[in-house]
């Protein structure tokens, strides 16, 4: 699996779009790019996926590149709740994922 | 929606003993993962199994065991405890269809 680079923190008011990046510069053209999120103390929640196209589900948004190279995920109104570290992974196929160290995401009130 | 449930939340053993994990999903998928997650060292794979009764090692198997008697059902077992397996252990489960993994809320376990 490719590697990602994520900043280690952001910081984002409550209301607004969080918007956390992710490099995946050597990304091959089968990896999918993967969004996770751990909130404290809790088991990683699988947010969403894609491969070239921007995705779009109930609880965020994946725009991709039009290289791959990197990708953003949006959040369109974060809350509280979304306080989590965020976890980008490109994956394609192996059995198990790489987890860097992701970015810690704090909503402020 | 895919439900990985562990046994405990919380766990504190003491050094030599015989500890078991459990994990269920309720998804009928194939494959099943134990990780481990440290500070600073991310999530580490143990062990995955991709059927009833098959295993594969992962990155860090030394110390643990695995069994997998039934498809919803993969346990971990620790033979004989040790301080540095103190820490959050993460079950997960994927279809065969999808590279996507669900896990479960995870156990913290403590030796003392």
């Amino acid at each position: 699996d490719a590697k990602t680079t994520q900043p280690t923190s952001m910081d984002c008011a409550e209301g607004r779009a969080a918007n956390l990046p992710c490099n995946h510069s050597t990304i091959s053209g089968n990896e999918y790019v993967y969004w996770y999120r751990q909130i404290h103390s809790q088991g990683p929640q699988y947010i969403i996926h894609g491969l070239k196209n921007n995705e779009t589900n109930e609880m965020a948004s994946l725009i991709i590149t039009e290289d791959r190279k990197s990708s953003t995920l949006i959040l369109p109104h974060a809350t509280l709740r979304d306080t989590a570290v965020y976890y980008c992974i490109a994956h394609s196929g192996t059995y198990k994922y790489i987890f860097g160290t992701g970015t810690r995401l704090k909503v402020l009130a | 929606d895919v439900k990985v449930t562990q046994s405990s939340r919380y766990l504190v053993k003491r050094t030599g003993e015989k500890v078991f994990l459990e994990c269920v999903q309720d998804m009928d998928h194939e494959n099943m993962f134990w990780y481990r997650q440290d500070p600073g060292l991310g999530l580490r794979l143990i062990y995955f199994s991709y059927d009833v009764k098959m295993k594969e090692k992962g990155d860090i198997p030394e110390g643990y065991s695995v069994s997998r008697e039934k498809k919803e059902r993969f346990s971990l077992i620790l033979e004989s405890a040790s301080t540095n397996q103190t820490s959050m252990y993460l079950c997960a489960s994927r279809g065969v269809s999808t590279d996507t993994q669900y896990f479960g809320p995870g156990t913290r376990l403590t030796v003392l």
